[in-house]
């Protein structure tokens, strides 16, 4: 059974720092692997989503990377700014739309 | 504006009250899920569906329905609700099969 692990739970960083967060898998065999953004008291937004033949994706300030063979993604946060405080949350896609969560990272960046 | 749509966005209820819950979206979407967001938990998808008349159980589909009759819609449906599924539940959709899932705004839902 898929399990996928998000570290730190919750992270606090000065504006203007460059932030990794990480999400790691147990199952390898994912067919995609999703990025997304949720604010307090509100759905979830998708910020970038990695197919498994791919390496990493790119928006923005954000850059995901994924490593299907050691069950690690990675998503990068170039110049943080307060606007970026939220809970970060990874999900791998098992194919038919059977998406494992994370519990999420939050993310606190302070002027 | 193309969206997740769910109804109602709040629902307090008592212990075996049969409610649905409704999601719909406009764009024309293939792919419906329903998840429900709990705190220690976090996200689990309760059931999914890859077409009209077409769907299956997620991780944690006991004590919940769901039907696709029609494209855009995609109820959910608790019989008899229990406490345990006081909860916020998220609908979501995507064109296909690997795709980007879009969500709607929640339902809080409270049995008691």
């Amino acid at each position: 059974k898929q399990e996928v692990t998000q570290i730190p739970a919750a992270l606090s960083v000065p504006e203007g720092e460059n932030l990794v967060l990480n999400c790691s898998f147990t199952d390898s065999a994912i067919y995609n692997l999703q990025w997304f953004r949720q604010d307090p008291g509100k759905g979830l937004t998708s910020l970038l989503l990695i197919q498994s033949s791919q390496r990493e994706q790119t928006s923005g300030r954000l850059n995901a990377s994924l490593d299907k063979s050691s069950g690690r993604s990675t998503l990068y946060i170039a110049a943080s700014q307060p606007g970026d405080s939220a809970t970060y949350l990874c999900a791998a896609g098992g194919g038919s739309e059977k998406l494992v969560f994370g519990k999420g990272t939050k993310l606190t960046v302070n002027p | 504006e193309a969206q997740v749509t769910q109804n109602p966005r709040y629902l307090i209820t008592v212990t075996g009250k049969k409610l649905t819950v409704t999601c719909s979206q406009n764009m024309n979407h293939e792919y419906m899920s329903w998840y429900r967001q709990d705190p220690g938990l976090g996200l689990r998808q309760i059931y999914y569906s890859m077409n009209v008349e077409v769907t299956d159980k997620g991780d944690v589909p006991e004590g919940y329905k769901v039907s696709r009759k029609e494209k855009r819609n995609f109820p959910l449906i608790l019989e008899s609700p229990s406490p345990n599924q006081t909860s916020l539940y998220f609908c979501a959709s995507s064109p296909h099969g690997g795709s980007a899932q879009y969500f709607g705004p929640g339902t809080r839902l409270t049995v008691l």
